[in-house]
């Protein structure tokens, strides 16, 4: 089973910053499958990046997604005040589905 | 629009059973497999089970397996989670989620995701 580690654990930054979150697999995964999602109380988990790299429908540009193998990342332009949240990568391998522990971006 | 509502969550006794729902509108339903996805306090997510658009495939969590059952309903448009033999870790928001795909340009693969979430049932395992 692939594992996926996030750091940091928590993100504090600015309105307006950048900010850079790492996920990392325990072996080489495919792109296809390396997906991320955002997270906020109360609501909907909300798609954002999936093949690594590709933006949802309606998913600001400030929002990109890149990697390969083992090192992916999603990074944030800059950030907006409703960006503050929970963030998690998520690996398919064809029969069981596995998320990072998260990675919280909180204002500083 | 796709829309995903979760309902049955509650307060359920260690030991006890309970059926989650997951209704489904603004999609051809039975064309596409479905997550159950769960959150505990202070936690992470974790992954529950998959099934098939017909029914037929079925995946499992190890923490889940043997316990909770996916079934779904395609003439209703509705997916459900049988838990038995619940546990106070299985306290948690429980969310279903649409498994989409799109094909990768100038090749013949595709990438998969969840693409479509609803906004959660909760569960309270507690005596």
């Amino acid at each position: 089973e692939v594992v996926l580690t996030q750091s940091p654990g928590t993100l504090s930054l600015s309105p307006g910053e950048r900010a850079t979150l790492s996920c990392r697999a325990s072996q080489s995964v495919s792109t296809t499958y390396l997906t991320w999602y955002q997270l906020k109380p109360g609501q909907a988990p909300r798609l954002l990046i999936f093949g690594a790299s590709s933006r949802a429908t309606g998913i600001p540009d400030r929002f990109s997604g890149s990697g390969s193998g083992t090192d992916f990342s999603l990074t944030i332009s800059g950030l907006e005040p409703e960006d503050f949240a929970m963030y998690y990568c998520q690996h398919y391998n064809g029969a069981s589905w596995t998320f990072g522990q998260g990675t919280k971006v909180e204002i500083k | 629009q796709v829309q995903l509502v979760e309902s049955g969550g509650t307060v359920v006794q260690p030991g006890g059973s309970l059926r989650l729902s997951c209704a489904a509108s603004g999609l051809t339903f039975s064309l596409f497999g479905m997550h159950w996805v769960r959150q505990s306090p202070g936690k992470g997510l974790e992954w529950v089970t998959f099934i098939e658009n017909d029914g037929n495939t079925k995946y499992y969590a190890d923490s889940v397996k043997g316990r909770f059952t996916v079934s779904r309903d395609n003439s209703k448009n509705t997916m459900y989670l049988q838990m038995n033999n619940l546990r106070s870790e299985d306290t948690a928001v429980y969310y279903c989620a649409k498994w989409d795909r799109t094909a990768v340009a100038h090749t013949s693969s595709y990438d998969y995701y969840l693409g479509v979430w609803g906004k959660g049932t909760t569960v309270i395992v507690s005596s």
